[in-house]
């Protein structure tokens, strides 16, 4: 079986600051995801990849950038922390037969 | 846009009893969705727990049931005797039935108590 690895597990930031999230995969799935989940609502996607080196914008990329550099790899970047944000970042790989594989999460907190 | 609405929680069940949790969900540009329901154990990732990508037709996973209803755009969470190791936070979600891309709409989560 695979695995998705996301760094690092919690994220403290000062706002304005740039921060950036990575997620791995050995599933050799083609098509990765970004999405964000703030407490008590559903998840929200940011970004997602089809292969290497594209990007798709999802309902939430305002103030994130993506980068899917390799097939295992997807990072995210928020490009300037918002003061008092907290959130949990969930990275996704797809199968082919529609199944979505999830990540433990990072937690950013922003001070 | 599309969406999804669930149970609110948290539900809190007795072990042993029966359980619903509700999901409804409007696919306004997606014509025939494929429907999941994902489970969060404490402690643990996120996961699958089952899915039905054809209308009418029923996905079961643990003891768990989900039936697609296109009439009634519902796709309800039932288990007929709950235990303990079922405490999880439960969330439906649509997506489309293509192959690209296949981004999932999720509803807000319904937190799952069962109590001995």
């Amino acid at each position: 079986g695979g695995i998705i690895t996301q760094t690092p597990k919690f994220l403290i930031g000062q706002e304005g600051q740039k921060l950036t999230l990575k997620c791995q995969q050995n599933f050799n799935h083609d098509t990765m995801y970004w999405y964000r989940q703030d407490s008590g609502k559903g998840l929200r996607l940011i970004y997602y990849s089809i292969t290497e080196n594209d990007l798709q914008k999802g309902d939430l990329s305002e103030g994130y950038d993506a980068s899917r550099e390799k097939k295992s790899s997807f990072s995210l970047t928020v490009t300037s922390a918002q003061k008092n944000e907290m959130a949990v970042f969930l990275c996704a790989s797809r199968d082919w037969g529609y199944e979505q594989y999830f990540g433990p999460g990072t937690r950013l907190t922003v001070l | 846009g599309d969406s999804v609405t669930q149970t609110e929680g948290p539900v809190t069940v007795s072990e042993s009893e029966s359980l619903i949790i509700n999901c409804t969900y409007s696919a306004t540009s997606i014509a025939y969705p494929n429907l999941f329901w994902y489970v969060r154990y404490p402690g643990e990732g996120l996961q699958l727990l089952l899915k039905v990508i054809t209308a009418g037709q029923k996905g079961s996973s643990r003891g768990f049931e989900a039936t697609y209803n296109k009439e009634t755009t519902s796709f309800h969470l039932q288990k007929a005797s709950v235990q303990e190791s079922d405490s999880a936070v439960y969330y439906c979600a649509l997506g489309p039935a293509t192959s690209s891309g296949q981004k999932l709409v999720f509803g807000q989560g319904t937190i799952l108590k069962v109590y001995l």
